[in-house]
């Protein structure tokens, strides 16, 4: 089945110390993207990758880093979680850019930083 | 700057007609989608338009006038599980061609 997989699903943590949530896809998408959802706020984009080794900064990149070594896995990393990073979690692909209008989303992650 | 503006919430009624707009402001446009999010749920994509027109899929359609900046969702036939909410999203090539996306419009359906 192709889908996109994040874990963990729900996390708790505290500030400062360091996490990651996994993102992998199935379906050999080249074009890969973390969002955050707030509430009213709709989805904004953390950090987008186009290819393996190949990587950019978002619209809110600020206390986040990513990775793509390769092509199905995308990690999000906190290096230092604080409060205002609580928030629900969302990985996406899609084939590749020019078809970034057509994008297949994790189910997400609720993280909540005390 | 580049903004997407779309109604907040609207309410409806079980098998009535609905639409919701969505005008947008951005420096480049490939073409307008529109995504499905229930609640607890993830974004799953719906439609997307390119050309001027009606693209209708089911019950579901969406229509895009590049020349006015605006597009919209019409849902026929709701069904109340169809109670979600809705995004547009804009693919700007200006802006490395990522998606710019509305604030969402939470569809109410009563009975």
């Amino acid at each position: 089945e192709a889908q996109v997989t994040q874990n963990p699903r729900y996390l708790i943590t505290v500030t400062g110390k360091k996490l990651t949530v996994t993102c992998s896809q199935n379906m050999n998408h080249e074009y890969m993207s973390w969002y955050r959802q707030d509430p009213g706020l709709g989805l904004r984009q953390i950090y987008y990758s186009m290819n393996v080794e190949v990587t950019d900064k978002g619209d809110v990149p600020e206390g986040y880093k990513v990775s793509r070594k390769e092509k199905r896995n995308f990690p999000l990393i906190l290096e230092s979680p604080s409060p205002n990073q609580t928030s629900l979690y969302f990985c996406a692909s899609s084939l590749d850019r020019s078809t970034a209008d057509t994008q297949y989303f994790g189910p997400g992650t609720r993280l909540t930083v005390l | 700057g580049q903004s997407l503006e779309q109604p907040s919430e609207v309410t409806a009624v079980e098998g009535a007609i609905v639409q919701i707009n969505c005008t947008y402001q951005t420096s480049g446009f490939y073409g307008l989608s529109w995504y499905q999010q229930h609640d607890g749920g993830a974004p799953t994509f719906l439609s997307y338009n390119a050309l001027d027109g009606l693209e209708e899929t089911g019950r579901f359609s969406s229509f895009l006038s590049r020349s006015d900046s605006y597009g919209y969702l019409l849902l026929q036939e709701l069904q109340m599980k169809d109670s979600a909410s809705y995004f547009c999203a804009v693919r700007d090539p200006d802006s490395n061609y990522q998606l710019i996306w509305g604030a969402g419009t939470k569809l109410i359906i009563k009975p």
